[in-house]
């Protein structure tokens, strides 16, 4: 039973765009969540985190967005660069701390 | 400040046989996570270590198996290795100390296990 899902398998977005991914979960308990990237023969690296006391956070082009209601995070990347093509993980974690992971996505930024 | 650092970058083994991956946290952090990426699927947690103790374990069998030593370092093994083990192995270490932000996991670049 996957407790956080990924349903794009891959995403193409024209450079300068905005590239829009999506992760839902279905555990409640979940009160923090977190995005990374992962480019090829690398490990992920951590990109953005929201708590869920709140439902917007920033940090430069990246942007993630928690609606706790429809149980649903999207990270917006505004605008879109090539380095940005890299396979995205949604990550969400509860009171325990263990990260439960969704499968990715891969955004291609397209020049 | 060294990242997580893991080893072998890359391991070939045989069918039967046992292999050991080794991982080393970033300086100051208690925690290690391993987990499984297989082609095509995301990460899948394996074992989670935390000051030298197992605190939890994913959906795996019992072949896979580990410890953390008391320099906070890392060794997953696996036992008896078949064919779907050919996968990804990655490392990651936490500071469960910096709980305000919640917990962030950094990764080392993995070790790419090929069983034939």
């Amino acid at each position: 039973d996957q407790q956080v899902k990924q349903n794009s398998p891959s995403l193409s977005v024209q450079e300068g765009r905005i590239s829009i991914l999506n992760c839902d979960y279905t555990n409640s308990m979940f009160d923090y969540f977190l995005w990374y990237k992962k480019y090829p023969a690398e490990g992920p690296t951590f990109l953005i985190s929201i708590s869920s006391i709140k439902d917007k956070n920033e940090d430069g082009r990246f942007t993630v967005f928690l609606n706790k209601s429809a149980k649903h995070l999207s990270l917006h990347i505004v605008p879109s660069q090539p380095g940005d093509s890299a396979v995205y993980f949604c990550a969400a974690s509860d009171s325990n701390y263990q990260l439960i992971w969704g499968a990715g996505t891969k955004l291609i930024i397209k020049p | 400040e060294a990242g997580v650092t893991q080893s072998p970058t890359h391991l070939i083994k045989t069918r039967g046989q046992q292999a050991t991956l080794r991982c080393s946290p970033i300086s100051g952090h208690t925690s290690v996570y391993w987990y499984q990426q297989a082609l095509g699927l995301g990460l899948q947690f394996l074992l989670w270590y935390d000051e030298g103790e197992e605190r939890n374990r994913g959906n795996f069998p019992p072949r896979f198996s580990g410890r953390q030593f008391p320099n906070y370092s890392s060794e997953l093994n696996v036992n008896a290795l078949e064919l779907e083990d050919s996968a990804l192995y990655l490392c990651a270490s936490s500071n469960r100390r910096g709980r305000l932000r919640g917990e962030t996991q950094y990764f080392g670049p993995g070790t790419r296990l090929l069983v034939l």
